[in-house]
C-alpha cells in the first residue's frame, strides 16, 4: 500500500514571491506521482504527473514538480504566483504496475492562500 | 461534451432516506472509481469497477452500492443515509493503460439533515 504526506495544511504566500509545496510519500513498489488543484467549490483538476522518464515534470501555467527517488518526495514549486493560484493542492500516488485498477491514494491537501 | 458528468451537483436530504447519485463518462475509460472528500477535505476511494467487476471497496459500510449499468456509467446507491455521510462525492475515470490519467468530475455535495 501506498501513503502521502503533505506537511504543510496551509501555506501563504505574497504574490508574485516563489513557493514550494512539499509531498513525501511511502512505498514499497514502484509509483506513480500526481498533483491535482481544486479551485474554490470545484472539482479536482490534474496539475502534472511522473510516470517515468525525466524526474522533472512541468505544467502549462508555470507549475513545476521534481521527483526525487532517494527522498521519495514530489515537492511542487512555481517561481512566480499569481491570486489565481489561490486554492487546494493535493498530492496523489498509485501503485506503477503499469496495469490494473488502483486508485489513488491522496495526502490531506495543502491550501495555498496567495496575499496580495 | 463534459469528459466526465455527476448528477446531481447537490442533494439535500434527511436522515434515513435513500438516494442515488450517477456518473457517466465519455473518454472510453476502461475504470471507473467513487471517491468521498470529507468536511476537512481529506479524499478517499470508495470504490472501482473494471469491465463491471469491483475491484476496491475499502472498508465502506454496505449502505453503499455502486452500480455499473456498463462501463460508460458508475452510480453510487446509498441507503439509510446518516448525519456522517455528508460530504462531496467525486466520480473519476482512466484507462488502464496509456498515460494513466485520472479525470475527475466535478463532484456532488450531498447534505444529510
Amino acid at each position: 500500500a501506498q501513503s502521502v504526506t503533505q506537511l504543510d495544511s496551509q501555506v501563504p504566500v505574497f504574490e508574485e514571491a516563489p513557493v514550494e509545496l512539499r509531498c513525501n510519500y511511502s512505498s514499497s513498489v514502484s509509483v506513480y506521482l500526481f498533483w491535482y488543484v481544486q479551485y474554490p467549490n470545484q472539482g479536482l483538476q490534474l496539475l502534472l504527473k511522473y510516470l517515468s522518464g525525466s524526474t522533472l515534470v512541468e505544467s502549462i501555467n508555470g507549475f513545476e514538480a521534481e521527483f526525487n527517488k532517494s527522498q521519495t518526495s514530489f515537492h511542487l514549486r512555481k517561481p512566480s504566483v499569481h491570486i489565481s493560484d489561490t486554492a487546494e493542492y493535493f498530492c496523489a500516488v498509485t501503485a506503477g504496475s503499469g496495469g490494473g485498477a488502483d486508485g489513488l491514494t491522496f495526502g490531506k491537501g495543502t491550501h495555498l492562500i496567495i496575499q496580495p | 461534451d463534459t469528459a466526465v458528468s455527476q448528477t446531481p451537483k447537490y442533494l439535500v436530504t434527511q436522515m434515513g432516506n435513500d438516494k442515488s447519485i450517477k456518473c457517466e463518462q465519455n473518454l472510453g475509460h476502461d475504470t471507473m472509481y467513487w471517491y468521498k472528500q470529507d468536511s476537512k477535505k481529506f479524499l478517499k476511494i470508495m470504490f472501482s469497477y473494471n469491465n463491471k467487476e469491483l475491484i476496491i471497496n475499502e472498508t465502506v459500510p454496505n449502505r453503499f452500492s455502486p452500480k455499473s449499468p456498463d462501463k460508460a456509467h458508475l452510480n453510487l446507491h446509498i441507503n439509510s443515509l446518516e448525519l456522517g455521510d455528508s460530504a462531496v462525492y467525486f466520480c473519476a475515470s482512466r484507462l488502464t493503460t496509456g498515460n494513466y490519467g485520472y479525470t475527475f468530475g466535478s463532484g456532488t455535495r450531498l447534505t444529510v439533515v
